[in-house]
């Protein structure tokens, strides 16, 4: 059982281009999420999805998309990265709002 | 104010010791989530309670509602324990509001 699978774990970015963060999951969880995580922050939440086909801004969005055309797959897309962007970016999952979540084990992005 | 508060902010402590990181919260919740992130970055889901007492292995977490405040306890403490114990408190709704962490070093 692979859990929640983030790809790719490293990527450097120029200011200005574009990319896309992936995240599947294979417990059949409706609720997928977005976080960033900041040096001396609090994970942020950035897009949620409580099932496919729905989704839903967080806290920090600005600068982002997602999708989930598939139960399995919410997908986070940067699109004109900026040097703000420069975080850890985690996909987390969750059978429902009162269960614990599941995450993936990051993606270290840095725009220069 | 933060709406999720966690101290200490770094704690050291031999091996075998007692510890106790504490998470406070400001508004009424329907759940409090405590995780762990190693070194490596990854996180993992340790504990989920809306009420009492929770106890895995060595790990026991409390809770007072009425007091909006948790707790995490690791008896007989291990190098491996270190990480960083991150609270998180969800709010009736599917979001979480974390804490910034408490830092765990754990000396042999």
């Amino acid at each position: 059982n692979a859990g929640v699978t983030q790809t790719p774990k490293f990527r450097i970015l120029k200011i200005g281009q574009s990319m896309t963060l992936q995240c599947t999951q294979d417990m059949n969880h409706n609720y997928m999420y977005w976080y960033r995580q900041d040096p001396g922050m609090g994970l942020k939440l950035i897009y949620y999805s409580v099932g496919a086909g729905i989704t839903d801004k967080g806290e920090v969005p600005n600068g982002y998309n997602v999708s989930r055309s598939t139960t399995e797959d919410f997908p986070l897309r940067l699109e004109l990265a900026a040097p703000s962007q420069t975080s850890v970016y985690f996909c987390a999952s969750s059978q429902g709002a009162n269960y614990g979540y599941t995450f993936g084990s990051g993606t270290r992005l840095t725009v220069v | 104010k933060n709406e999720v508060e966690q101290s200490p902010q770094n704690l050291t402590a031999q091996e075998g010791e007692f510890i106790t990181i504490n998470c406070s919260y400001s508004v009424g919740i329907s759940a409090l989530h405590w995780l762990q992130q190693h070194p490596g970055g990854g996180i993992v889901s340790l504990f989920m309670l809306s009420s009492g007492k929770k106890k895995h292995g060595r790990l026991i977490a409390t809770i007072n509602i009425q007091e909006k405040h948790s707790s995490l306890h690791i008896t007989a403490s291990h190098p491996r324990d270190s990480a960083v114990y991150i609270c998180a408190v969800r709010k009736g709704n599917e979001k979480l509001t974390f804490g910034t962490g408490t830092r765990l070093t754990i000396i042999p």
